[in-house]
């Protein structure tokens, strides 16, 4: 089956500590995101990408960083630098960029602080 | 500062009911239009594209209104499975796609 895998489902990250995320698609797309969503929060733009070795930040890339070494994978570390961690981390992947593309969703990764 | 408002609700409506979920965007020059739906600790999903003349989907109906900056979905004969949160979504489409999301408004439909 065609789709975004994020993994792990629930992650635990301890006081100055790095943590990464994972995101791979199986869709061929061309860009993928990722947002971070607080509780009664509308989701907010981390970093996104629109080819390999190349990628942007969005709204909120402090103490976040990404990679884009391969078209399928998309992986997020969240770094010690990000001090309110805690939350919904969701990848999303996106066909090609521009147009009336609409972005699909991995399940998310919850994040929280020990 | 670009912005997607919606209201928070939660909209409570008995099975059967129809409901309408109105949403404004703050950019002009936004392109393309999206509700999605999301289920309670889980990822959004597609629900449906909004079209400039309109569009339905099964109960569902899209209205998109340039001139206003205004985007609806209707909700047509209301079901329990219908209880979600629904996202408007705009595509600012200056040379890239990220999306603006509303906060969503929440749906709780009863028997």
């Amino acid at each position: 089956d065609g789709g975004i895998t994020q993994s792990p489902k629930y992650l635990f990250r301890k006081e100055g500590q790095n943590v990464t995320l994972s995101c791979e698609q199986n869709l061929n797309h061309d860009a993928m995101y990722w947002y971070r969503q607080d509780p009664g929060q509308g989701l907010r733009l981390i970093y996104y990408s629109q080819i390999v070795n190349d990628f942007q930040k969005g709204d909120i890339a402090e103490g976040y960083s990404v990679s884009r070494e391969k078209k399928e994978s998309f992986p997020l570390t969240v770094t010690s630098a990000q001090k309110n961690p805690t939350a919904f981390y969701l990848c999303a992947s996106q066909f090609r960029q521009g147009g009336n593309q609409p972005q699909h969703f991995g399940d998310g990764t919850r994040l929280s602080i020990l | 500062r670009k912005e997607v408002e919606q209201d928070p609700g939660p909209f409570n409506v008995p099975e059967g009911a129809t409901v309408a979920f109105n949403c404004t965007y703050s950019n002009s020059a936004s392109q393309s239009f999206f509700w999605y739906r999301q289920d309670c600790r889980k990822e959004p999903k597609l629900l449906m594209s909004v079209y400039s003349s309109g569009n339905e989907d099964g109960r569902f109906t899209a209205q998109l209104n340039r001139a206003s900056q205004y985007i609806s979905l209707l909700i047509r004969d209301s079901k329990l499975s219908d209880s979600a949160t629904y996202l408007c979504v705009v595509n600012e489409n200056s040379g890239y796609s990220t999306l603006t999301f509303g906060k969503g408004t929440m749906l709780l439909v009863s028997p």
